[in-house]
């Protein structure tokens, strides 16, 4: 899974609870993204970073935040989950040089259930 | 505005046979094109991608797509599919306008039958 990993894997929490997701990367790659995953609507761009501190908002940013301290750590955050972000989610990396042709690379997933 | 679809929810096809995992797409611009397969609980894998230049495009495990602007499709194929290529393919367009913002399909299940 190209150098990332994503912490935790499997994580059960209740409505109204703070959520993190951590995204790790080994490639000092510029880019990192979080996207969801749910049947049916492939996976949709959440957020995404350009560089440390640089961020901005995706398809469906409502209810998330990130951060980025670090070149390797890109972290979302739900505030306050609902059980409507029950999903899975993926990090993804990449290598930008002019953008419109980088590859990105996943990474395997966390599972994430809000009851 | 960027779209793609998948309009097949699910492909069969028998170990041996040609595949085919259909994609068309949207875009303003022009388009840069992906395909990526997901097995079961990993994440995506990058298979191929057309950026320009010759239309039939090689990519990783024998796949290839062929860039068609006129129909705007990206259809993914195999000559002689294996079992073990069974799993859930992801279509993806950027338009050259849209920056890193890579929107998917919504995905095909593909089933190889011994």
């Amino acid at each position: 899974d190209a150098g990332i990993t994503q912490s935790p894997r499997h994580k059960v929490t209740e409505t109204g609870t703070p959520v993190t997701l951590r995204c790790h990367q080994t490639e000092n790659h510029r880019y990192m993204y979080w996207y969801r995953q749910d049947p049916g609507h492939g996976l949709r761009l959440i957020h995404y970073s350009y560089g440390v501190k640089d961020t901005d908002k995706g398809e469906v940013s409502d209810g998330y935040s990130v951060s980025r301290s670090k070149t390797e750590d890109f972290l979302l955050t739900l505030e306050s989950a609902t059980s409507s972000q029950t999903s899975v989610y993926f990090c993804a990396i990449s290598d930008s040089g002019t953008g419109i042709s980088d590859t990105q690379y996943f990474g395997p997933g966390t599972r994430l259930t809000v009851l | 505005a960027q779209s793609v679809a998948q309009p097949e929810d699910q492909v069969n096809v028998a170990e041996g046979n040609p595949l085919t995992v259909k994609c068309t797409y949207s875009v303003s611009g022009n388009p840069y094109l992906f395909w990526y397969v997901q097995y079961p609980n990993r994440g995506l894998q990058f298979l191929l991608k057309y950026i320009t230049g010759d239309n039939l495009v090689k990519g990783s495990y024998g796949f290839e797509a062929e860039f068609n602007k006129s129909q705007t499709s990206f259809h993914l194929k195999k000559p002689s599919a294996l079992v073990s290529d069974s799993a859930l393919y992801f279509c993806a367009v950027r338009d050259d306008g849209a920056g890193n913002m890579l929107t998917f399909g919504g995905g095909t299940r593909l089933m190889v039958k011994p």
